[in-house]
């Protein structure tokens, strides 16, 4: 166990609707990362939360908006879903930007 | 941003057998990580890479990395039902840079 956690395990949506989900970082860990991982890849870099900023994005659209806590945990929002939102999302928790990652245990999100 | 290859992208092996996975990239890396994801699961770091040439064994699981530092392998010997799951590579520049992974199964 890595000590990361995520809520909700799992999620469905339809089309178009908002959803929050949440990670709670590693004791120790000031640093939160979320990627995305559709079945059958591998997980994609969407963006890293470092001391309440956001340190860095991938290619993502900005309906994919993030926080961090001042206790460093974190949330991943996502506006306005489209049915290839449909994946695991996953978060990992770090004692600094390119440390190691610890993964959670994701949020399967399901958008009909 | 760096991006790193995998091949085979599926390894079916003999329950004792050994199998090689290898991850490549076009560019120097700085480092390049090991997780392995069960069936599912999340990744599971296994282990990190930095310097030139650098191998690392951890029990039946070997890590190497290129002379060059643009690519790395892992090796498995005598395969067990537990190393089923998928094993990706991953370039770390404060973001991760997976792989594809390769999906292993494992025949008793």
């Amino acid at each position: 166990e890595t000590g990361v956690t995520q809520s909700p395990t799992h999620l469905i949506k339809t089309r178009g609707q908002q959803v929050t989900l949440r990670c709670s970082s590693q004791s120790g860990h000031n640093t939160v990362s979320w990627y995305q991982q559709a079945l059958g890849q591998g997980p994609q870099f969407i963006f890293q939360y470092y001391r309440e900023e956001e340190n860095g994005r991938g290619n993502f659209p900005p309906r994919f908006s993030g926080l961090q806590f001042p206790n460093y945990s974190s949330e991943l929002n996502v506006n306005a879903l489209e049915l290839d939102d449909s994946a695991l999302y996953l978060c990992a928790s770090s004692r600094a930007r390119t440390d190691t990652q610890y993964f959670g245990p994701g949020t399967r999100l399901t958008v009909l | 941003g760096q991006q790193v290859m995998q091949i085979p992208q599926y390894q079916h092996v003999q329950e004792g057998e050994d199998f090689t996975t290898y991850c490549n990239s076009s560019t120097t890396l700085s480092n390049i990580q090991w997780y392995k994801q069960r069936p599912g699961g999340h990744p599971v770091f296994l282990i990190q890479l930095v310097k030139s040439g650098e191998v690392k064994k951890q029990k039946r699981l070997t890590f190497q990395f290129g002379e060059a530092k643009k690519n790395s392998s892992l090796h498995i010997t005598a395969t067990q039902t537990t190393d089923v799951g998928t094993y990706f590579c991953a370039a770390n520049d404060y973001k991760l840079s997976f792989g594809a992974g390769t999906t292993v199964t494992v025949r008793a």
